[in-house]
């Protein structure tokens, strides 16, 4: 199995432009998470799905922030407009179910630096 | 709330040194606890969990033990190697949560030769 796959792995941009990110889940597995890495905030969860079905986006953090799962093999993050406070990793995670003891697979994560 | 607590890092050992990464937690529930890994340059992947109190979770040598009279999952490795060296997160997951999880801030590891 392939894991998680992010893209794209590094993104550099300048403010103001919009910024999508990608995820493709292991095949099989019902829920993706969005997470954001940041030295100050740590490991946040933005948003995830359940069967393609956002379940809590209380974490996303205002509204330039969207996310979409059109099929059981993609997900998008669109930022729009970027502001140089969104430069974090941003990492795609993806589970069998959304259970309490499930085990959460994380991609390599895309490293956004906005300018 | 669910929150996870671990110590400061950074923690510096030689190789062969034994290893403690402390967390604990506080939660609404009967949370599951894990630690995660992330290498450099690399995502979270999961090192060990345990469901339910007084289970030991193990792993690559790694071990934590859960333990709900101290809220507490602490990490220990007997023996550390520098391939060892990485950053640990602690990590938590209730249902009142949402299932998702709750992450420490994490401890950076380096072990040197």
């Amino acid at each position: 199995d392939a894991g998680v796959i992010q893209s794209p792995r590094h993104e550099v941009t300048e403010m103001g432009q919009e910024v999508t990110l990608r995820c493709k889940p292991i095949s099989g597995h019902n829920s993706l998470f969005w997470y954001r890495q940041t030295m100050m905030r740590g490991l946040e969860l933005l948003i995830y799905f359940n069967n393609n079905v956002p379940i809590d986006d209380s974490g996303m953090p205002e509204d330039r922030f969207s996310a979409k799962m059109p099929n059981a093999s993609f997900s998008t993050l669109k930022i729009q407009p970027s502001e140089p406070r969104d430069s974090a990793v941003y990492f795609c995670a993806s589970s069998l179910g959304v259970w309490q003891t499930e085990t959460q697979y994380f991609g390599p994560g895309t490293r956004l630096l906005v300018l | 709330g669910n929150s996870v607590t671990q110590m400061e890092g950074p923690v510096t050992l030689s190789e062969e040194a034994f290893l403690t990464i402390n967390c604990t937690y506080t939660a609404t529930g009967y949370p599951s606890l894990f630690w995660y890994v992330q290498y450099p340059g690399e995502g979270l992947q999961l090192l060990l969990k345990a469901t339910k109190a007084d289970d030991k979770g193990s792993n690559k040598g790694f071990e934590a033990t859960y333990r709900k009279e101290t809220t507490s999952f602490h990490l220990e490795k007997g023996s550390v190697q520098v391939s060892d060296s990485a950053v640990y997160f602690c990590a938590l997951s209730v249902q009142n949560s949402g299932y998702a999880l709750n992450f420490g801030k994490g401890t950076s590891l380096l072990v040197t030769p």
